[in-house]
């Protein structure tokens, strides 16, 4: 079936460089993206979102990157920190297909980033 | 205030126990939502409320209960689980309209089944 999936599930970056993360989906109905940030014990955290009418958003520190031609997703985090360290997913939804205004989200295998000193 | 707030953090039944999950968010969010996790995968979606009505169920057994008792509240009823029902429940809301949808996760309970 269709899915949201990752092409790394380990980054390794040094601490002060940039991680780029990337994200590849084959729902072509996907127009809303997120990614979420997982720390150990804890439950998914919001980072960012985009919509398909939307190339590029940028927030504090991260940026998100969506290329519709290639179904492909990135997540860059400038300047890593130790406390960047976590599993990162991208998740998707095809807004309005089912459920009304309210569908589940479908999540990528996730990409651990760890940080060094 | 996005917080999500998921009770009991752990819970260790047996396979004949019945149970429940609790979930409240206080945002006037009008869809929640829950998802299973095992270890080092991502959440799958089990069911989703909206407007305190049961809009989706992905095909979840029926050992599995959803109640939405009001907006703000969530349950998931647990009944002769197996061992591989072990597992991260995680709950979340979101405005449930609107062009975004951003689903805000509570901390989860991490359930095991002997």
């Amino acid at each position: 079936g269709e899915s949201v999936g990752l092409h790394l599930p380990t980054l390794s970056v040094q601490e002060g460089d940039n991680s780029i993360i990337n994200c590849a989906y084959s729902n072509s109905a996907s127009d809303y993206f997120i990614w979420y940030k997982q720390e150990s014990g804890k439950g998914p955290q919001f980072i960012i979102d985009i919509r398909s009418n939307m190339d590029k958003r940028q927030g504090q520190r991260v940026t998100v990157l969506l290329n519709k031609t290639v179904k492909h997703l990135s997540l860059q985090i400038a300047a890593t920190q130790p406390g960047d360290s976590a599993v990162y997913f991208c998740a998707e939804m095809a807004r309005g297909v089912r459920g009304g205004g309210a569908d589940g989200l479908t999540f990528g295998k996730g990409t651990h980033l760890i940080i060094q000193p | 205030d996005t917080e999500v707030t998921q009770t009991p953090k752990h819970l260790v039944m047996g396979m004949t126990n019945k149970k429940s999950l609790k979930c409240e968010q206080h945002m006037g969010h009008r869809a929640m939502y829950w998802y299973k996790q095992k270890a080092k995968k991502p959440p799958e979606l089990m069911f989703v409320y909206s407007y305190e009505k049961l809009s989706i169920n992905e095909s979840v057994p029926s050992r599995f209960s959803p109640e939405c008792p009001n907006s703000s509240l969530l349950n998931l009823h647990l009944h002769a689980l197996q061992p591989e029902d072990s597992a991260l429940y995680l709950c979340a809301s979101s405005q449930g309209r609107g062009d975004k949808n951003i689903q805000y996760f509570g901390a989860g309970t991490r359930l095991s089944v002997l």
